[in-house]
């Protein structure tokens, strides 16, 4: 009964390949987020879409190419992986997008090590 | 643009102390503060979210409050105990954006 749930959990991959990251949350939420957390640990946000819809997309590379399909999916892709793309990536849900109660929920992460 | 900035970096403490863990922003304007915990290799937990016209929120050991004003949050802990180590992350909510701090990373020492 995982609230946020991401695939796959590590991926190691060779630079300039193509590789999707999966996100799923069951909790009924129309918001769902992207984050990329360095080495440093920051968290920086990516993309955010409600009800399927992009609301937030900050200044990443084209390379990423976040997807839809529903609103209790939001599915990241990304081209021509580069070295620097090596990070944890976290998907994060909330009921809306904006708000005084507006609580993020967040999943796993998944660990891209790109050689 | 919005500036999150937690003080200390880093903190150690000796089990049964009470701690404060620091939080601050640049801007005011904020819908929502929410304080989360992070284990190493894991996911963040939501720990405490304090609305904009709230002053604080408690839950258990944990007492969060929030000085929308002067821009300041801070995350009381009392009596902690060695499972309370972990990094502890606050995030501003501006609307549908969301602003992390860099997280104080706290070790409670058996």
């Amino acid at each position: 009964d995982t609230a946020v749930s991401q695939t796959p959990k590590y991926l190691v991959t060779q630079m300039g390949n193509d590789k999707s990251i999966k996100c799923e949350q069951n909790l009924g939420h129309d918001t769902m987020y992207w984050y990329k957390q360095d080495s440093k640990k920051f968290l920086k946000i990516m993309f955010s879409y409600n009800n399927k819809e992009l609301i937030i997309n900050e200044t990443v590379p084209n390379r990423f190419s976040p997807k839809s399909p529903d609103k209790a999916h939001l599915n990241l892709h990304i081209n021509s992986l580069e070295l620097g793309d090596s990070a944890v990536y976290f998907c994060a849900s909330s009921q809306d997008s904006g708000g005084a109660y507006n609580e993020q929920f967040f999943g796993p992460g998944t660990r891209l090590t790109v050689l | 643009k919005q500036e999150v900035t937690q003080i200390p970096a880093a903190l150690s403490v000796p089990e049964g102390e009470n701690l404060v863990l620091n939080c601050s922003f640049t801007d005011s304007a904020i819908y929502n503060l929410q304080w989360f915990r992070q284990d190493p290799g894991k996911g963040l937990t939501s720990l405490l979210l304090i609305q904009s016209s709230q002053r604080e929120q408690t839950s258990g050991r944990l007492n969060a409050s929030l000085d929308k004003s002067s821009g300041r949050s801070t995350l009381y802990i009392a009596a902690s105990q060695p499972g309370d180590s972990a990094t502890y992350l606050c995030a501003v909510s501006t609307g549908n954006q969301f602003y992390f701090g860099t997280g104080t990373s706290l070790t409670v020492i058996p």
